[in-house]
């Protein structure tokens, strides 16, 4: 059972415009969530996270938002840039430091 | 700051042998380490988790005697793959969560590509 979702596997974006990667889960009980860049053969690279206490974190072009009563999460970026394309990751933290990791969505922008 | 390293990057081996590799944390001490194995175009699976000085913990399904983890100190953890198979290639990926102020966050390492010949 895949408590963690990211139902859309691949997003095209033009170069200048704005991605917005999303990610759902179903345990309630998350309360802090990451999202992750992963180029391929490399490890992924942390981006930006967010706790439940919060509904909005923002770094640069990163912005993610998390809608607690829809158990709902996105990543926007803006703007996007072609050395974004890249496979994202969202992750919720259960526990003291296990993550669960969703599928990935892969992002290319176009130039 | 917050750099893991994996060593090797990339190994072929005969079926039947083991294959060691390497996470370390360059800059920061790991009380807890991670293994993920990662499948083509799939999500990131967490195989154990290791803390320093003690047993890994492995996630169900997977293998104890078969993928042995070693966490020896603050700053290195390793995987063993015993008696590889070509059902074992994937790509291996470490992580380390770091003490204090960075207790949130998992930093991965570049991964290690393994095939089974």
């Amino acid at each position: 059972d895949q408590q963690v979702k990211q139902n859309s596997p691949s997003l095209s974006v033009q170069e200048g415009r704005i991605s917005i990667l999303n990610c759902d889960y179903t345990n309630s009980m998350f309360d802090y969530f990451l999202w992750y860049k992963k180029y391929p053969a490399e490890g992924p690279t942390f981006l930006i996270s967010i706790s439940s206490i919060k509904d909005k974190n923002e770094d640069g072009r990163f912005t993610v938002f998390l809608n607690k009563s829809a158990k709902h999460l996105s990543l926007h970026i803006v703007p996007s840039q072609p050395g974004d394309s890249a496979v994202y990751f969202c992750a919720a933290k259960e526990g003291t430091y296990k993550y669960i990791f969703g599928t990935g969505t892969r992002l290319k922008v176009l130039a | 700051g917050a750099v893991v390293s994996q060593h090797p990057s990339w190994v072929i081996c005969k079926s039947g042998t083991s294959v060691k590799i390497e996470c370390r944390s360059l800059d920061f001490q790991a009380t807890t380490m991670f293994w993920y194995r990662q499948f083509p175009k799939q999500s990131l699976m967490l195989m154990a988790t290791s803390n320093e000085g003690s047993k890994a913990t492995y996630e169900q399904g997977v293998e104890k005697d078969k993928f042995l983890i070693n966490h020896a100190s603050l700053t290195l953890s390793t995987l063993t793959v015993t008696s590889a198979h070509p059902e074992d290639s994937s790509f291996y990926i470490c992580s380390a969560a770091g003490t204090s102020g960075m207790a949130d966050t998992q930093y991965f390492g570049p991964g290690t590509r393994l095939t089974v010949l």
